[in-house]
């Protein structure tokens, strides 16, 4: 079965700090993944996505994730956070061709002013 | 475009009785799918409607139901409610043309407290 995993659930960082969240597939064949962002009081939000093509994409708010096949990972960075950028961060994943996504279990980021 | 909704956004149940949610996907949407939030658990699919059929499904007991309307409204249904059913039910619409290379795109979802 499709599995995604997220390390390191709490993230607590100062303004201006890099953040690097850490994402691991674990299924073979062509993948779907996605980074969604959850704002305390708001609904998920797509910060974004990877289907093919280049394996450096960019999102919004200034965030980019890599994948990486030969880790299966897909991690999220942003190289300067702010307070407003502190929200549960949620990796997933789904099968090409299959809209059955399985979500890591988030990180909770805290960014001090 | 509107987002996705979901009504109602807050339930309370007790054991035993059963609950049904709704859900309307972004317009011209065609597929939609349920995931259950808990803390323990986090985010878990439970299962995928499009044009009115059922295409995915997660590993959930049967107690857990669903259906999709003509006009791509989705319903949940939850029967013989436990104290664990609680939790936060999202619901994510997608444009379904065939879940290639596809966004879901997710409502506020609906807070189920069972007690």
């Amino acid at each position: 079965a499709q599995s995604v995993s997220q390390h390191n659930h709490h993230v607590i960082l100062s303004e201006a700090a890099s953040l690097e969240l850490g994402c691991n597939y674990s299924y073979g064949g062509t993948v779907n993944l996605f980074w969604y962002v959850q704002y305390p009081g708001q609904h998920l939000q797509l910060l974004l996505k990877y289907f093919s093509g280049d394996p450096l994409v960019k999102g919004i708010k200034g965030f980019e994730a890599e994948f990486i096949k030969s880790k299966f990972s897909f991690n999220l960075r942003k190289p300067s956070v702010q307070w407003s950028d502190t929200a549960e961060y949620f990796c997933a994943g789904g099968r090409y061709g299959n809209n059955r996504l399985a979500f890591g279990k988030g990180n909770q980021v805290v960014v001090i002013p | 475009k509107a987002g996705v909704t979901q009504t109602p956004r807050y339930l309370i149940k007790t054991r035993g009785q059963q609950v049904t949610l709704s859900c309307s996907p972004i317009s011209g949407h065609r597929s939609v799918s349920w995931y259950q939030q808990t803390p323990g658990q986090g985010l878990q699919f439970l299962f995928e409607y499009f044009s009115e059929t059922q295409r995915n499904k997660g590993n959930f007991p049967g107690r857990f139901s669903g259906r999709q309307f003509s006009n791509s409204r989705s319903e949940m249904n939850v029967s013989t409610l436990e104290l664990g059913d609680s939790a936060l039910y999202l619901c994510a619409s997608s444009a379904g043309q065939g879940a290639v290379q596809e966004t879901q795109y997710f409502g506020p979802g609906t807070r189920l407290l069972v007690l």
